[in-house]
């Protein structure tokens, strides 16, 4: 069973571009969880995603960020016009439904730089 | 809301050594706990998770934790470390459903 897997594993970006993070679930697993490392201040949580809805964004910054998590495909989160603070690995995390939602299960990154 | 203290930001140990690493949490409610190791640019790997029952829980690589609900903790402990333990490792908490909160990460580094 393929883990999460995460594309690309790394993104330069220019200032003002779009970047795109993509991330595909673990086989069987609805829900989709967005986290962002930056360095000096940790991880962060940023969205939680089921298929087609979002469930939790309260971590997402208001302008700029979106995510989807379609019916088919990979989820994915769209940075708008970024700018050097967008700097950081953006990680992607997993888990069933029913008993296995207690646990996430993280794909490797993709560790955008902004220039 | 719920947060995640590590009271380490960096901890050094020399090989075979024991090491404690600590974690403190703040939550109104019951949430359920974890701790996870990060390797250089690698994602996250889960270590153990504490969900009910015993307080000692143990994981992968030979570490164990236990979940204090009185002083709201949960160490994470190794009888004996190896150099492949050198990583980031983390404390998280969670709701019952939901987005995981981190502690600010303890880089523990394992000297020969």
């Amino acid at each position: 069973n393929a883990g999460v897997m995460q594309n690309p594993r790394h993104l330069v970006r220019r200032r003002g571009q779009e970047a795109r993070l993509r991330c595909s679930p673990m086989k069987g697993h609805s829900h989709v969880y967005w986290y962002r490392q930056l360095p000096e201040e940790g991880l962060k949580f940023m969205v939680y995603l089921q298929k087609e809805n979002i469930i939790d964004e309260s971590g997402m910054p208001k302008e700029r960020f979106s995510a989807e998590f379609p019916k088919e495909g990979p989820s994915i989160l769209r940075i708008q016009q970024v700018v050097r603070g967008d700097s950081a690995a953006y990680f992607c995390a997993s888990s069933p439904e029913g008993a296995g939602i207690h646990e996430q299960y993280f794909g490797p990154g993709t560790r955008l730089t902004v220039t | 809301a719920q947060s995640v203290t590590q009271l380490d930001s960096q901890v050094p140990v020399f090989e075979e050594a024991p090491v404690e690493l600590r974690c403190n949490y703040s939550s109104s409610v019951s949430v359920y706990l974890f701790w996870y190791v990060q390797y250089p640019n690698q994602g996250l790997q889960l270590l153990l998770k504490y969900l009910s029952g015993s307080t000692l829980v143990k994981g992968i690589n030979g570490f164990e934790a236990e979940f204090n609900k009185s002083q709201t903790s949960f160490h994470l402990r190794k009888p004996s470390v190896h150099i492949s333990d050198t990583a980031e490792y983390f404390c998280a908490v969670r709701f019952p459903y939901g987005k995981l909160t981190f502690g600010q990460g303890t880089i523990l580094t394992v000297h020969p």
